[in-house]
């Protein structure tokens, strides 16, 4: 069963804008971590915010924000204030209980417009 | 601070031939992984290890072989290879103790694109 679910191929928004990009997940662990991961189009992968089971607090990192919502099972990323260096591919990843993998969404294409 | 570096950044393979495709890190992380990403596509673990001398296979481990014989080197073997191994390989690695906590990510190296014609 696919554990992450990223729903939307391809986001595109306006320069300045704010921006939500979904993700779903499926565990039946009390305890797990979720990542977000920027691949922009020279290929790097580039970690940018975490989010644990237990944080009471969604998590911030500058621009990024996290919208956790436990009971939903979702974990989307914020990003405010869109610049043109944010147009990459965006991966949501979550660590299990044993913390030896990671799982990976498909991805969304973000492309923020001038 | 070199972080996580695989070599080589480009190889163009013929079937049938193999390879190794080499990762190091030096951030002193137990665990150590490889992806495949293919175009468009996310990410599919290959292989990965919790520590030196182990290693447990991933989502997608025909075709590839690894060994773990130190903290810091986790080299894929490609054997015999097939056009449909044509891919984006990350290597990547983290930390982690025994009953979490889990908040520390996976720092990848910069790809190994690999085509094989």
């Amino acid at each position: 069963a696919q554990k992450i679910t990223q729903t939307q191929p391809g986001m595109f928004v306006q320069e300045k804008e704010a921006v939500t990009l979904d993700c779903t997940y499926d565990t039946s662990d009390p305890s797990y971590g979720l990542f977000w991961y920027k691949q922009p189009s020279s290929g790097e992968m580039i970690f940018l915010i975490y989010q644990g089971s237990y944080d009471q607090q969604n998590a911030t990192e500058g621009r990024y924000s996290l919208n956790f919502q436990k009971a939903r099972k979702s974990a989307n990323l914020v990003i405010s204030a869109s610049q043109l260096g944010d147009s990459a591919m965006y991966f949501c990843a979550m660590r299990d209980l044993t913390g030896n993998q990671f799982y990976f969404g498909t991805g969304t294409s973000l492309t923020v417009i001038p | 601070n070199a972080g996580v570096t695989q070599t080589p950044k480009f190889r163009i393979l013929k079937i049938g031939q193999s390879m190794t495709l080499q990762c190091a890190q030096d951030m002193n992380h137990n665990y150590m992984y490889w992806y495949r990403q293919d175009p468009g596509m996310g990410l599919k673990l290959i292989y990965y290890s919790v520590g030196a001398g182990i290693t447990d296979k991933g989502e997608v481990p025909n075709g590839y072989n690894v060994s773990r014989s130190t903290t810091e080197d986790f080299p894929l073997r490609l054997e015999l290879a097939a056009p449909s191994q044509t891919s984006v390989y990350f290597c990547a690695s983290s930390y982690s103790e025994s009953g979490g906590p889990y908040n520390s990510p996976l720092h990848f190296g910069n790809g190994t694109r690999l085509t094989v014609t």
